[in-house]
């Protein structure tokens, strides 16, 4: 399996205070997604990344902005925490082959 | 605009049985790739099956297999012999074509398997 770590794993925090969630891969992938989960919805995709600092707007991107210096790591800021970002939000890469896109072991995030 | 719909949202299936899940897609993509994961009651997701648009014979995986019908748009997972550990929530997926691969998924099934 690919090597991915979110960071932090659980995270609580109050409305209009900015958040940042950290994924870190060690497989040299170019592409990189963060998606939400929420019950009902599935995995809904927040941003994307197709290389070093090229980032793309997802479904759900409102609210969020992401940042990428380097290929293992990709940023997902919540620029002020709202209730409705609480969720699951789960990283994930992908590498050229693009037939397996690997998965981080999410994060949870409470916005009181 | 891609769209994967999954029909089912809970399902039952008696143990050593086997059991469909239905996944149906849309897009005006000639190339693409679909997706099967696993997602247990512990969070994490689970890669289990791929299938390319132009791959001529259906994927398999151990027990797992897709069923992909390109002209109907649906790619359906199967999965042989039912185990008490394949209680989970399954997504179907799918990544367009392009430079970006991005990678738009259903709304899940929650398979529970009856002892």
């Amino acid at each position: 399996d690919a090597g991915i770590t979110q960071s932090p794993r659980h995270k609580v925090t109050e409305t209009g205070t900015p958040v940042t969630l950290r994924c870190h891969q060690t497989e040299n992938h170019r592409y990189m997604y963060w998606y939400r989960q929420d019950p009902g919805h599935g995995l809904r995709l927040i941003h994307y990344s197709y290389g070093v600092k090229d980032t793309d707007k997802g479904e759900v991107s409102d609210g969020y902005s992401v940042s990428r210096s380097k290929t293992e790591d990709f940023l997902l800021t919540l620029e002020s925490a709202t209730s409705s970002q609480t969720s699951v939000y789960f990283c994930a890469s992908q590498g050229a082959q693009a037939d397996t896109q690997y998965f981080g072991p999410g994060t949870r995030l409470t916005v009181l | 605009a891609q769209k994967i719909t999954q029909t089912q949202p809970g399902m039952f299936v008696q143990e050593k049985e086997a059991v469909t899940l239905d996944c149906t897609y849309d897009t005006s993509d000639q190339s693409y790739g679909l997706f099967w994961y696993k997602q247990p009651s512990s969070g994490e997701m689970i890669f289990l099956i791929y299938q390319g648009s132009y791959d001529e014979q259906n994927a398999t995986e151990g027990r797992y297999s897709l069923n992909f019908q390109k002209a109907r748009k649906s790619a359906n997972l199967v999965i042989s012999a039912s185990q008490l550990g394949d209680s989970a929530m399954y997504f179907c997926a799918m990544r367009d074509s392009g430079g970006y691969q991005k990678v738009t998924f259903g709304t899940g099934t929650k398979l529970q398997v009856i002892p």
